[in-house]
């Protein structure tokens, strides 16, 4: 099992720049929430999708979009990127209908914004 | 509104000597309550999590916290520490069963001197 996997690892973009990251999620798992943690902070939840389609959303501008894909995978795009939007992104999966399901964590993409 | 505090972002400790996090909540509803550990370059690992069954959670690797509700705790602790234990610790509060929208603290960074 190789459990829930990113890439790329790092990502170096310039402000204004559109960015895409991708999340394959654990095997068996069907629902998948991206975070954003910037340096020295804990992780801020983005959104989660479940069936192809966004279920719950944090407090991100609509800069921030994702998509799911029929395979459970999914991508999270930055458009107009900022210079605050350097961080580390973070997706994790679960299973849904399992209650107090444990999420899994990728290791990250690290984004730097320049 | 959930929130999370953890108080003090870096403890350092004996190799040996008791292990103390602190985290502090603030939820309006029933809380379920996680702690992640955070190695570098890594994705976040789950310790343990209080569901509102036994008040005290033990978890992975030696580490139990303890929820106490009158005092809107939820401490991590491990009787003796080992160099490995070294890393970022997070707790995180979630309002109900999805687990993937959760509000998460700063974190602590653990040191263990030899």
């Amino acid at each position: 099992d190789a459990g829930v996997t990113q890439s790329p690892t790092h990502l170096i973009k310039t402000r204004g720049q559109q960015v895409t990251l991708r999340c394959s999620p654990k095997s068996g798992h069907d629902t998948v929430s991206w975070y954003q943690q910037a340096l020295g902070q804990g992780p801020q939840f983005i959104f989660q999708y479940y069936e192809e389609e966004e279920r719950q959303r944090g407090n991100f501008p609509d800069r921030f979009s994702g998509h799911q894909f029929p395979n459970y995978s999914s991508e999270l795009n930055v458009n107009a990127l900022l210079l605050g939007d350097s961080a580390l992104y973070l997706c994790a999966s679960s299973k849904a209908g399992v209650s107090y399901n444990e999420q899994f964590f990728g290791p990250g993409t690290r984004l730097t914004v320049l | 509104a959930q929130s999370v505090t953890q108080l003090g972002s870096h403890v350092s400790v004996s190799e040996g000597a008791l292990v103390l996090l602190r985290c502090n909540y603030s939820s309006s509803v029933p809380p379920y309550l996680f702690w992640y550990v955070q190695y570098p370059n890594q994705g976040l690992q789950l310790l343990l999590k209080y569901t509102s069954a036994a008040t005290l959670v033990k978890g992975i690797n030696g580490f139990e916290a303890e929820f106490k509700k009158s005092e809107t705790s939820f401490h991590l602790t491990k009787p003796s520490a080992h160099m490995s234990d070294a890393a970022e610790y997070f707790c995180a509060v979630s309002y109900n069963t999805n687990a993937g929208k959760s509000t998460f603290g700063d974190g602590t960074t653990l040191t263990v001197k030899p």
